[in-house]
């Protein structure tokens, strides 16, 4: 079976520039995470969906984040604008649901110059 | 708010070394769960505990979670290479799933 895809798997971009993360879940779960990491702050969680519908947002750190998830097997995490300290790597994880053991895909790195 | 703090937070070993890795909370968790994290990838999931007092082995990895389910332990017995990594711990809380703050071990040949 498929695990969690993410793409791209590395991103280099300019500050101001639009950064567009994605992100399929494991069929079947019903919550999706969105996290980010750095060797600073560790895994942050960003953003979860469940069944599709935003729940908690309140660690999207400003309103440059925005998460959108349009059907079950698809969700994206935009940056508009980017900032050099946007840069960290981005995880999103599926599970079946909301408080079960997450599945996490093998990350983007964002690079912010 | 609950929290999950690991200690150490890093971790820096001879090969054949024996070590233990703590995560500790002030609250109850219904069940916990210990990931490994190496370079360049995603967390992976080593085990899962869920009843008070409960022992799990995974070859030199010994998980015990606390008899309150406030606090667990991952033990590496005779630590090798291989182990070097980022070790979470993460437990569903009262309304969602929280992540420790992680250990990162380096074991040197």
């Amino acid at each position: 079976d498929a695990g969690v895809i993410q793409s791209p798997r590395h991103e280099v971009t300019e500050m101001g520039q639009e950064v567009t993360l994605r992100c399929k879940p494991i069929s079947g779960h019903n919550s999706l995470f969105w996290y980010r990491q750095t060797m600073m702050r560790g895994l942050e969680l960003l953003i979860y969906f469940n069944n599709n519908v935003p729940i908690d947002d309140s660690g999207m750190p400003e309103d440059r984040f925005s998460a959108k998830m349009p059907n079950a097997s698809f969700s994206t995490l935009k940056i508009q604008p980017s900032e050099p300290r946007d840069s960290a790597v981005y995880f999103c994880a599926s599970s079946p649901q909301t408080r079960d053991t997450q599945y996490f895909g093998p990350g983007t790195r964002l690079t912010v110059l | 708010t609950q929290l999950l703090e690991q200690s150490p937070q890093f971790l820096s070993i001879q090969e054949g070394e024996n070590l233990t890795v703590y995560c500790n909370s002030s609250s109850v968790f219904s069940s916990l769960q210990w990931y490994r994290q190496e370079p360049g990838e995603g967390p992976v999931l080593l085990v899962t505990v869920v009843t008070g007092g409960e022992v799990k082995k995974l070859k030199r990895l010994t998980f015990q979670f606390g008899d309150a389910r406030k606090d667990s332990s991952l033990h590496i017995t005779a630590a090798q290479p291989g182990d070097t990594g980022l070790y979470l711990c993460a437990g569903s809380g009262t309304y969602k799933y929280i992540f420790g703050t992680g250990t990162r071990l380096k074991v040197l040949a």
